[in-house]
């Protein structure tokens, strides 16, 4: 089945760039997602790419797809303390928003003052 | 953005009885609406699909006759949780889905089972 794989933590000082990696197995993803999850609240979907694309900036995030290696990464320009939080990676294999998503055990951004 | 709210948050019940759990889409209409679930230190895994009017469709593994699935309207579906026992504390999230390429989730629901 599908498998996506994150690592668990990530420390970071403000101020720096945070890579966040993920690799996903499925090769028909059709979209993969970036969400965040902060105590007490829902997952926020912070960005997405499409597979047709290698790469995707909105502000601070760039996402980047390497789809031959199936890895997926996010990054996060001047890291802030407002930042931390959970990141999941997850892929959807065909309709987008319409099929059920397979998430990765998400990262945990730690932020160094 | 679109909200989707759950009620409760937390519950805590005794094993053997049984909890619903609700999902509403508070701005917009949902065509399809999922069920996941999270432990601690794991990742959201997809237990079922509901589309209003119909049948939820169960991932393989999840017990259909113990987690009740109830898509009664565009903005609600409620997850039962019957004769619950200890091994089914987690983290119970949902998410709905109009169109596009976006769904919106709950904050969750954790459920504890004494």
């Amino acid at each position: 089945g599908e498998d996506v794989e994150q690592s668990l933590f990530l420390s970071v000082r403000e101020g720096d760039s945070s890579v966040i990696n993920c690799t996903y197995t499925d090769s028909s993803s059709t979209y993969l997602y970036w969400y965040k999850q902060e105590p007490g609240a829902g997952l926020q979907l912070l960005t997405y790419i499409f597979s047709n694309m290698d790469m995707k900036q909105d502000q601070r995030l760039t996402v980047l797809l390497n789809k031959k290696d199936k890895h997926l990464s996010l990054r996060i320009a001047d890291t802030q303390t407002g930042d931390s939080a959970i990141y999941f990676c997850a892929e959807s294999p065909s309709g987008g928003g319409a099929d059920g998503l397979t998430f990765g055990k998400g990262t945990h951004l730690i932020i160094q003052p | 953005g679109a909200v989707v709210s759950q009620h409760p948050s937390r519950v805590i019940c005794k094993s053997g009885t049984s909890v619903k759990i609700e999902c509403r889409s508070l701005d917009f209409q949902a065509t399809t609406m999922f069920w996941y679930r999270q432990f601690p230190k794991q990742s959201l895994m997809l237990m079922a699909t509901s589309n209003e009017g119909s049948k939820a469709t169960y991932e393989q593994g999840v017990e259909k006759d113990k987690f009740l699935i109830n898509h009664a309207s565009l903005t609600l579906s409620t997850l039962t949780v019957t004769s619950a026992h200890p091994e089914d504390s987690s983290f119970y999230i949902c998410s709905a889905f109009d169109r596009g390429y976006e769904q919106y989730f709950g904050p969750g629901t954790r459920l504890t089972v004494t």
